[in-house]
């Protein structure tokens, strides 16, 4: 079955540096997602991608993170300076549909940051 | 705005025990409901979901069946197995109201065997 591959797995990183993270969705899904998952929390939306146009970032700090989808395939996610509170996993998922029309969400495995 | 409430954690069973795990919801709209699961290490992949009033969602043995006079969605299985151990959220999406995908969250279920 196909899989939405993120990459790093881990990532440790000291605060003010920048941090980028990676991913890659299930052929021919044209949402993309990224979630910000914080320990014993569930998934916070930061921003929704249908195809290469944002259609949601109204939980991105967009003062230190920006997202892009130039080619509406994968996206990256950069975080600049990272401050301590950044740390948590970093989900992307994608869906065929948008999401809202009842579509699931596929998610990849993460990519875990620490800032120390 | 939309919202999802679940039952705190952590629930422990033995295995083959009655498993019911609370979700609840508030939704301006018509929101279609999903338990996601999140077995350690791993991202979260669907388990059920329900796109109406009345509809039940079924799969590996876990049922959860869309109450709109109770607004709630509440997770169900009949005899847990120790690989049932994962992390379970309740989420919701709404068109009609805020219009993104809402997260509870999450329960962690831990069965002995």
């Amino acid at each position: 079955e196909a899989e939405v591959a993120q990459s790093p797995r881990y990532k440790i990183t000291e605060k003010s540096q920048a941090v980028a993270f990676w991913c890659d969705p299930i052929s021919g899904h044209a949402t993309l997602y990224w979630y910000r998952q914080i320990l014993g929390q569930g998934p916070e939306l930061l921003v929704q991608f249908q195809d290469e146009s944002v259609v949601d970032d109204s939980q991105l700090p967009k003062d230190r993170f920006s997202a892009e989808r130039l080619k509406g395939v994968d996206s990256t996610l950069k975080i600049q300076p990272a401050e301590l509170g950044d740390s948590a996993m970093y989900l992307c998922a994608s869906s065929y549909g948008q999401g809202t029309d009842g579509s699931p969400l596929h998610f990849g495995n993460g990519t875990r940051l620490t800032v120390t | 705005g939309d919202s999802v409430t679940q039952m705190e954690g952590p629930v422990t069973l033995s295995e083959e025990a009655c498993l019911t795990i609370n979700c609840t919801y508030t939704a301006t709209g018509y929101p279609s409901l999903f338990w996601y699961v999140q077995y350690p290490g791993e991202g979260l992949q669907l388990l059920l979901k329900a796109t109406k009033a009345d509809d039940k969602g079924s799969n590996k043995g876990f049922e959860a069946t869309y109450r709109k006079e109770t607004t709630s969605f509440h997770l169900e299985k009949g005899s847990v197995q120790v690989s049932d151990s994962a992390v379970y959220f309740c989420a919701l999406s709404d068109p009609g109201g805020d219009d993104k995908i809402i997260f509870g969250k999450g329960t962690r279920l831990h069965i002995l065997p």
